[in-house]
């Protein structure tokens, strides 16, 4: 079955500084691999998606994330975080086998400090 | 435009009663999703529409869930006799073709339902 592990809950990180996010994935082939950003308040906002191609992605908002298939994982990236990246990250997985149904990770909340 | 609305956005209810929390996606778009998130917890599918036919129900938990959208536009997600562990954020996604895992989903800020 399909799977996806965000190991940190909570990274702090001050302003100015590179961020990375992890997240892992369990799926037999290449799946299809999307971040989303949760506001307080607001809903989920997708940040970017990799489905094939080229394993670095750019989204929105200056962040990036790059699929490593050898250490199935898609981190996201940005490398100066502003005060206003402050919220709820979540890495996603969808594969040909399921469809429509993506399998969320727990997210990690993200801390900026000045 | 306009993104995907939910209402109410706060519900509290006793537990045994029904609620009915509702959708509206955006403009256009086909497919239709619905998630439950746990606090702490990232979102768990429950169904999914294409226009008004119910494709997959997989996710609801049991019998006392029900999803309909009769027009093929807003959605209507129906707990019957709320129990405190249905407590959790409700959240609604669209998308305009629907179907496949490659289609962004488009959330909607969700509803929080309390059952005391």
């Amino acid at each position: 079955a399909q799977s996806v592990t965000q190991p940190d809950i909570h990274i702090t990180v001050s302003e100015g500084a590179s961020l990375e996010l992890r997240c892992n994935y369990s799926y037999g082939a290449t799946p299809y691999l999307f971040w989303y950003v949760q506001s307080p308040g607001q809903g989920l906002q997708l940040l970017l998606k990799y489905f094939s191609g080229d394993t670095l992605v750019q989204g929105i908002k200056g962040f990036e994330a790059e699929f490593k298939r050898s250490q199935s994982s898609f981190n996201l990236r940005k490398p100066s975080v502003h005060w206003s990246d402050a919220a709820e990250y979540f890495c996603a997985v969808g594969t040909p086998n399921t469809g429509n149904q993506f399998y969320f990770g727990t997210g990690t909340s993200l801390t900026v400090i000045p | 435009g306009a993104g995907v609305s939910q209402s109410p956005r706060y519900k509290v209810t006793k537990r045994g009663q029904d609620v009915a929390l509702r959708c509206d996606p955006i403009s256009g778009h086909v497919s239709l999703y619905w998630y439950r998130q746990a606090l702490g917890q990232g979102p768990e599918f429950l169904t999914y529409f294409n226009y008004e036919a119910q494709q997959d129900k997989s996710g609801l938990p049991n019998d006392r869930f029900s999803a309909e959208r009769p027009e093929g536009s807003i959605s209507t997600l129906t707990i019957q006799r709320t129990e405190q562990r249905d407590s959790a954020m409700y959240r609604c996604a669209s998308s305009l073709v629907g179907g496949r895992s490659t289609d962004t989903q488009y959330f909607g800020p969700g509803t929080r339902l309390t059952v005391l």
